[in-house]
This record gives structure tokens, C-alpha cells and sequence, in this order.
């Protein structure tokens, strides 16, 4: 199975920040990443897929970047509503595997 | 636009039987995988495994592959998470997503809970 590790597990952050979640995979999987926001008691929302794409309906401050075993998601300006946990998955192979997620907090 | 409705809550004790739902509308059923994520209490996102609706084709996560089943109901739309034998640690919130765009998972089903007490 690919491993995925997500950094920082958590981070504290103010509104306005420019916030950066890493993403590191064990193997190479080209760009089949995927970046999902998760508010507490709700489903997660898809952010970005195949490491950059944004998907419709999601602001524009939300960007993805990298490529082989690298990912960044980052946050250009942070806002009140972005408080929630990140996850990345990737897609390459079977299982697709989540990372453990990273908790952005009300500094 | 394109949606998964997933059943309510369930409470079982452990040993009984459960299948669980989600109902798609808004899309064509038969085109796109559907999987299943198991989150249990405070914990982060597992990939449980994916199924094909077209024609019941399942790839399970070695995690959970024997443990549970994936089935589909074209005529209704309808995929279903199973087990025959709950144990107390399948407690867990349980979300449907369609895979989409690029494979990712692109609408997701409100979750349903599940429950496991004696």
C-alpha cells in the first residue's frame, strides 16, 4: 500500500495568513492527488484534485502544487470559514489511501 | 445536481446483521465508481474500498476486505455497505462518495452513523 504522511498535524493560524499543508506519499504517483476540507460533524468537500485543478465552487485562495511523491496545499489568504481539518488522498493505486489529516486552528 | 442520500443512524448490538444505503440522484448512476470512507470517533478518513454499479466490480482496502460488503441496486441507484457479524469497533460515521472528476471524490452522502452497544 502507499503510505501518506500529511505535515503539520495541526498548525494555529490568524485570518489573513497564508497557511501551507504538505503531503508526502512513499511511493511515486505522478499528480493523483487530492485535497478534501473537513468541518466538524460534516462530510468532507472536495478542495483540489489531480494535485492542482480546483474544483467548482471553491474559492480561488484554496491552490494545490507538486508532482512524484511532493504535494502543497496552500491557502493564499485564510478566512474565518477555512478553520477545519485537510486531508489529502491519492488515487494511484489500490486502497486509495487518506493521510491522517491536519487540524488548522483559531490562533 | 448531483446528489447521495445515505440512511439514518443505526444502533445494533454486536453479532447482529446491517446494511446500510446510499442513494444517488442527479447523474447516471452506472458511470461513475462509487466508494465508502469509514471515520471512527475523532479520527481521520479511511478509504474502505470502491464498486462499480454498471456491474457490481468491488476492490476492497486489505484493511477491511472479509470484514464487509459493497453491493448495487441499478434499478433504484442505490449502493449498500454490509456486514453480517457487527463488532463493537465498527462503530463509526459512515460516508458514500462518487468518484468523479480526475478520480476524485467529487459528491459525497451526509454520512450515517452507526452505532454498536450490547
Amino acid at each position: 500500500d502507499i503510505q501518506v504522511t500529511q505535515s503539520p498535524s495541526s498548525l494555529s493560524a490568524s485570518v489573513g495568513d497564508r497557511v501551507t499543508i504538505t503531503c508526502r506519499t512513499s511511493e511515486t504517483i505522478s499528480n493523483h492527488i487530492n485535497w478534501f476540507q473537513q468541518k466538524a460533524g460534516k462530510a468532507p468537500n472536495l478542495l483540489i484534485y489531480t494535485a492542482s485543478s480546483l474544483q467548482s465552487g471553491v474559492p480561488s485562495r484554496f491552490s494545490g502544487s507538486g508532482s512524484g511523491t511532493d504535494f502543497t496545499l496552500t491557502i493564499s489568504s485564510l478566512q474565518p470559514e477555512d478553520f477545519a481539518t485537510y486531508y489529502c488522498q491519492q488515487n494511484h493505486n489500490f486502497p486509495q489511501t487518506f493521510g491522517p489529516g491536519t487540524k488548522v486552528e483559531v490562533k | 445536481e448531483a446528489q447521495l442520500e445515505q440512511s439514518g443512524a443505526e444502533v445494533k448490538k454486536p453479532g447482529q446483521s446491517l446494511k446500510i444505503s446510499c442513494k444517488s440522484s442527479g447523474y447516471t448512476f452506472t458511470n461513475h465508481w462509487i466508494a465508502w470512507v469509514r471515520q471512527m470517533p475523532g479520527k481521520g478518513l479511511e478509504w474502505m474500498g470502491i464498486i462499480w454499479p454498471g456491474d457490481s466490480d468491488a476492490r476492497y482496502s486489505p484493511s477491511f476486505q472479509g470484514q464487509v460488503s459493497f453491493s448495487a441496486d441499478r434499478s433504484i441507484n442505490t449502493a449498500y455497505l454490509s456486514w453480517t457479524r457487527l463488532k463493537a469497533s465498527d462503530a463509526a460515521m459512515y460516508f458514500c462518495a462518487r468518484q468523479g472528476t480526475g478520480g476524485a471524490l467529487d459528491i459525497w452522502g451526509q454520512g450515517t452513523r452507526v452505532i454498536v452497544s450490547s
